[in-house]
Protein backbone atom coordinates (compact mmCIF):
# COMPACT_ATOMS: atom_id res chain seq x y z
CA UNK A 1 0.00 0.00 0.00
CA UNK A 2 1.03 3.84 -0.36
CA UNK A 3 2.81 5.64 2.53
CA UNK A 4 0.46 8.80 2.57
CA UNK A 5 1.32 11.73 4.35
CA UNK A 6 -0.88 14.93 5.66
CA UNK A 7 0.09 18.16 6.40
CA UNK A 8 -0.65 20.05 8.63
CA UNK A 9 -1.84 16.89 11.40
CA UNK A 10 -4.25 19.89 13.29
CA UNK A 11 -4.79 23.38 13.21
CA UNK A 12 -7.11 25.56 14.66
CA UNK A 13 -8.18 28.73 12.80
CA UNK A 14 -10.38 31.95 12.16
CA UNK A 15 -13.68 32.77 11.42
CA UNK A 16 -13.17 34.00 7.71
CA UNK A 17 -9.56 32.79 6.92
CA UNK A 18 -8.67 29.76 4.58
CA UNK A 19 -6.13 26.83 5.51
CA UNK A 20 -4.46 24.74 2.88
CA UNK A 21 -4.02 20.95 3.33
CA UNK A 22 -1.37 19.58 1.84
CA UNK A 23 -0.87 15.87 0.84
CA UNK A 24 1.99 13.43 -0.30
CA UNK A 25 2.02 9.99 -1.53
CA UNK A 26 5.32 7.96 -1.62
CA UNK A 27 4.48 6.38 -5.43
CA UNK A 28 2.75 7.98 -8.77
CA UNK A 29 -0.95 7.36 -8.14
CA UNK A 30 -3.38 8.58 -11.16
CA UNK A 31 -6.56 9.33 -8.80
CA UNK A 32 -6.21 11.36 -5.48
CA UNK A 33 -9.56 11.67 -3.35
CA UNK A 34 -10.65 13.97 -0.60
CA UNK A 35 -12.74 13.09 1.77
CA UNK A 36 -14.59 15.19 4.89
CA UNK A 37 -15.65 13.70 8.27
CA UNK A 38 -17.20 16.03 10.60
CA UNK A 39 -17.45 15.48 14.33
CA UNK A 40 -19.38 11.87 15.15
CA UNK A 41 -20.22 11.58 11.40
CA UNK A 42 -19.16 9.38 8.68
CA UNK A 43 -16.81 10.51 5.30
CA UNK A 44 -18.17 11.78 2.77
CA UNK A 45 -15.96 12.11 -0.18
CA UNK A 46 -15.73 16.36 -1.18
CA UNK A 47 -13.80 16.05 -4.56
CA UNK A 48 -11.74 14.03 -6.63
CA UNK A 49 -8.55 15.36 -7.75
CA UNK A 50 -6.90 14.92 -11.32
CA UNK A 51 -3.39 15.04 -12.43
CA UNK A 52 -4.25 18.02 -15.11
CA UNK A 53 -7.66 18.77 -14.79
CA UNK A 54 -9.59 20.05 -12.78
CA UNK A 55 -11.18 18.16 -9.83
CA UNK A 56 -14.20 16.89 -9.74
CA UNK A 57 -16.96 17.94 -7.21
CA UNK A 58 -19.37 15.81 -5.25
CA UNK A 59 -22.72 17.51 -4.85
CA UNK A 60 -22.93 20.31 -2.12
CA UNK A 61 -19.35 20.69 -2.29
CA UNK A 62 -18.18 23.54 -4.79
CA UNK A 63 -14.47 25.01 -6.11
CA UNK A 64 -14.85 28.22 -5.03
CA UNK A 65 -15.40 26.57 -0.99
CA UNK A 66 -12.91 23.40 -2.10
CA UNK A 67 -10.18 24.67 -4.47
CA UNK A 68 -8.27 21.91 -5.26
CA UNK A 69 -4.81 21.64 -6.97
CA UNK A 70 -2.97 18.33 -8.23
CA UNK A 71 0.03 19.62 -10.00
CA UNK A 72 1.72 16.16 -10.21
CA UNK A 73 1.31 12.41 -9.65
CA UNK A 74 2.35 12.39 -5.86
CA UNK A 75 0.79 15.84 -4.85
CA UNK A 76 -2.50 17.18 -3.83
CA UNK A 77 -3.51 20.18 -1.68
CA UNK A 78 -7.14 20.99 -0.75
CA UNK A 79 -8.17 24.60 0.71
CA UNK A 80 -11.09 24.87 3.00
CA UNK A 81 -11.50 28.73 1.97
CA UNK A 82 -13.34 31.37 3.95
CA UNK A 83 -13.84 29.45 7.59
CA UNK A 84 -16.97 28.98 9.57
CA UNK A 85 -17.31 26.89 12.58
CA UNK A 86 -19.05 24.29 10.47
CA UNK A 87 -16.10 23.64 8.85
CA UNK A 88 -14.20 21.82 11.81
CA UNK A 89 -13.93 18.25 10.38
CA UNK A 90 -11.34 15.92 9.62
CA UNK A 91 -10.10 16.19 6.04
CA UNK A 92 -8.60 12.91 4.50
CA UNK A 93 -6.81 12.56 1.47
CA UNK A 94 -6.81 9.02 -0.40
CA UNK A 95 -5.62 7.27 -3.13
CA UNK A 96 -6.15 4.16 -4.85
CA UNK A 97 -3.95 1.30 -4.69
CA UNK A 98 -3.60 -2.28 -5.71
CA UNK A 99 -7.21 -4.18 -6.45
CA UNK A 100 -9.22 -1.27 -6.48
CA UNK A 101 -8.84 0.02 -2.75
CA UNK A 102 -8.43 3.28 -1.36
CA UNK A 103 -5.58 4.07 1.29
CA UNK A 104 -6.15 6.65 3.24
CA UNK A 105 -4.19 9.25 4.91
CA UNK A 106 -3.82 10.30 9.08
CA UNK A 107 -6.14 12.98 7.95
CA UNK A 108 -5.85 16.70 8.88
CA UNK A 109 -7.89 17.75 12.25
CA UNK A 110 -9.40 21.51 11.56
CA UNK A 111 -10.97 23.35 14.65
CA UNK A 112 -12.83 26.87 13.40
CA UNK A 113 -13.61 29.39 15.93
CA UNK B 1 -28.64 4.87 -5.41
CA UNK B 2 -25.77 2.83 -3.41
CA UNK B 3 -25.81 2.55 0.21
CA UNK B 4 -24.20 0.53 3.14
CA UNK B 5 -25.75 0.65 6.67
CA UNK B 6 -24.14 -0.45 10.41
CA UNK B 7 -27.37 -0.50 12.82
CA UNK B 8 -25.33 -0.77 15.84
CA UNK B 9 -23.88 2.65 17.02
CA UNK B 10 -21.50 0.48 19.23
CA UNK B 11 -21.01 -2.95 19.64
CA UNK B 12 -19.48 -4.21 23.46
CA UNK B 13 -17.84 -7.39 23.79
CA UNK B 14 -15.21 -8.84 26.41
CA UNK B 15 -12.01 -9.75 25.69
CA UNK B 16 -11.50 -13.39 24.31
CA UNK B 17 -14.78 -13.87 22.89
CA UNK B 18 -16.35 -13.75 19.57
CA UNK B 19 -17.38 -10.58 17.90
CA UNK B 20 -19.27 -9.49 15.05
CA UNK B 21 -19.88 -6.05 13.47
CA UNK B 22 -22.82 -6.09 11.07
CA UNK B 23 -22.69 -4.18 7.50
CA UNK B 24 -25.50 -4.43 4.96
CA UNK B 25 -25.84 -2.88 1.75
CA UNK B 26 -27.61 -1.60 -0.72
CA UNK B 27 -26.67 -1.88 -4.75
CA UNK B 28 -27.64 -2.62 -8.47
CA UNK B 29 -25.16 -5.23 -9.75
CA UNK B 30 -22.05 -6.77 -8.42
CA UNK B 31 -21.26 -5.15 -5.21
CA UNK B 32 -17.33 -4.09 -3.91
CA UNK B 33 -17.36 -4.04 0.01
CA UNK B 34 -14.85 -2.36 2.18
CA UNK B 35 -14.07 -2.46 5.90
CA UNK B 36 -11.77 -0.32 7.24
CA UNK B 37 -10.71 0.41 10.82
CA UNK B 38 -10.09 4.39 12.45
CA UNK B 39 -8.08 4.23 15.93
CA UNK B 40 -8.66 7.33 18.00
CA UNK B 41 -6.52 10.93 16.37
CA UNK B 42 -5.56 8.23 13.54
CA UNK B 43 -6.67 8.19 9.80
CA UNK B 44 -8.80 5.21 8.19
CA UNK B 45 -6.73 1.74 7.91
CA UNK B 46 -7.90 -1.33 5.40
CA UNK B 47 -8.61 -3.85 6.87
CA UNK B 48 -10.41 -6.25 4.26
CA UNK B 49 -12.35 -6.40 0.83
CA UNK B 50 -14.65 -8.57 -0.79
CA UNK B 51 -15.16 -7.62 -5.04
CA UNK B 52 -15.10 -11.46 -5.92
CA UNK B 53 -14.39 -15.05 -5.45
CA UNK B 54 -14.80 -16.92 -1.88
CA UNK B 55 -17.79 -15.47 0.31
CA UNK B 56 -15.42 -15.44 3.24
CA UNK B 57 -12.49 -13.26 3.40
CA UNK B 58 -9.79 -12.99 5.48
CA UNK B 59 -8.00 -9.27 6.20
CA UNK B 60 -5.34 -7.62 8.98
CA UNK B 61 -5.18 -8.21 12.70
CA UNK B 62 -6.98 -11.79 12.27
CA UNK B 63 -10.46 -10.37 10.98
CA UNK B 64 -12.58 -11.72 8.47
CA UNK B 65 -15.70 -11.06 7.18
CA UNK B 66 -18.32 -13.05 5.45
CA UNK B 67 -20.54 -12.35 2.00
CA UNK B 68 -23.62 -12.91 1.63
CA UNK B 69 -25.52 -12.19 -1.31
CA UNK B 70 -29.20 -13.22 -0.44
CA UNK B 71 -28.98 -11.47 2.91
CA UNK B 72 -27.07 -8.51 1.37
CA UNK B 73 -25.06 -8.37 4.23
CA UNK B 74 -21.28 -8.11 4.87
CA UNK B 75 -20.53 -8.85 8.73
CA UNK B 76 -16.72 -8.41 10.27
CA UNK B 77 -15.93 -10.81 12.35
CA UNK B 78 -12.94 -12.17 14.77
CA UNK B 79 -12.89 -15.03 17.08
CA UNK B 80 -11.68 -13.91 19.79
CA UNK B 81 -11.01 -9.65 20.41
CA UNK B 82 -8.71 -8.13 21.94
CA UNK B 83 -8.91 -4.85 24.09
CA UNK B 84 -6.66 -3.59 21.70
CA UNK B 85 -9.12 -4.00 18.69
CA UNK B 86 -11.77 -1.04 20.34
CA UNK B 87 -11.85 1.40 17.62
CA UNK B 88 -14.41 2.83 15.04
CA UNK B 89 -14.88 0.45 12.48
CA UNK B 90 -16.72 1.32 8.94
CA UNK B 91 -18.00 -0.73 6.30
CA UNK B 92 -18.21 0.61 2.60
CA UNK B 93 -19.25 -0.04 -0.69
CA UNK B 94 -17.69 1.19 -4.08
CA UNK B 95 -20.35 3.30 -6.06
CA UNK B 96 -22.04 2.00 -9.01
CA UNK B 97 -22.22 4.87 -11.90
CA UNK B 98 -23.74 5.06 -14.85
CA UNK B 99 -21.11 3.60 -17.07
CA UNK B 100 -19.66 1.04 -14.26
CA UNK B 101 -18.21 1.08 -10.93
CA UNK B 102 -16.80 4.27 -10.32
CA UNK B 103 -13.61 5.11 -7.65
CA UNK B 104 -16.40 7.01 -4.92
CA UNK B 105 -16.67 5.06 -1.51
CA UNK B 106 -19.79 5.35 0.35
CA UNK B 107 -19.32 5.16 4.16
CA UNK B 108 -21.81 3.46 6.37
CA UNK B 109 -22.28 5.79 9.54
CA UNK B 110 -19.54 3.39 11.33
CA UNK B 111 -19.94 1.30 14.48
CA UNK B 112 -17.77 1.92 17.86
CA UNK B 113 -16.32 -1.46 19.12
CA UNK B 114 -15.70 -1.52 22.72
CA UNK B 115 -13.86 -4.68 24.61
CA UNK B 116 -13.25 -4.86 27.88
CA UNK B 117 -11.18 -6.59 29.56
Amino acid sequence: SAVISQKPSRDICQRGTSLTIQCQVDSQVTMMFWYRQQPGQSLTLIATANQGSEATYESGFVIDKFPISRPNLTFSTLTVSNMSPEDSSIYLCSVEGWGETQYFGPGTRLLVL
Amino acid sequence: AQSVAQPEDQVNVAEGNPLTVKCTYSVSGNPYLFWYVQYPNRGLQFLLKYITGDNLVKGSYGFEAEFNKSQTSFHLKKPSALVSDSALYFCAVRDIGYGGATNKLIFGTGTLLAVQP
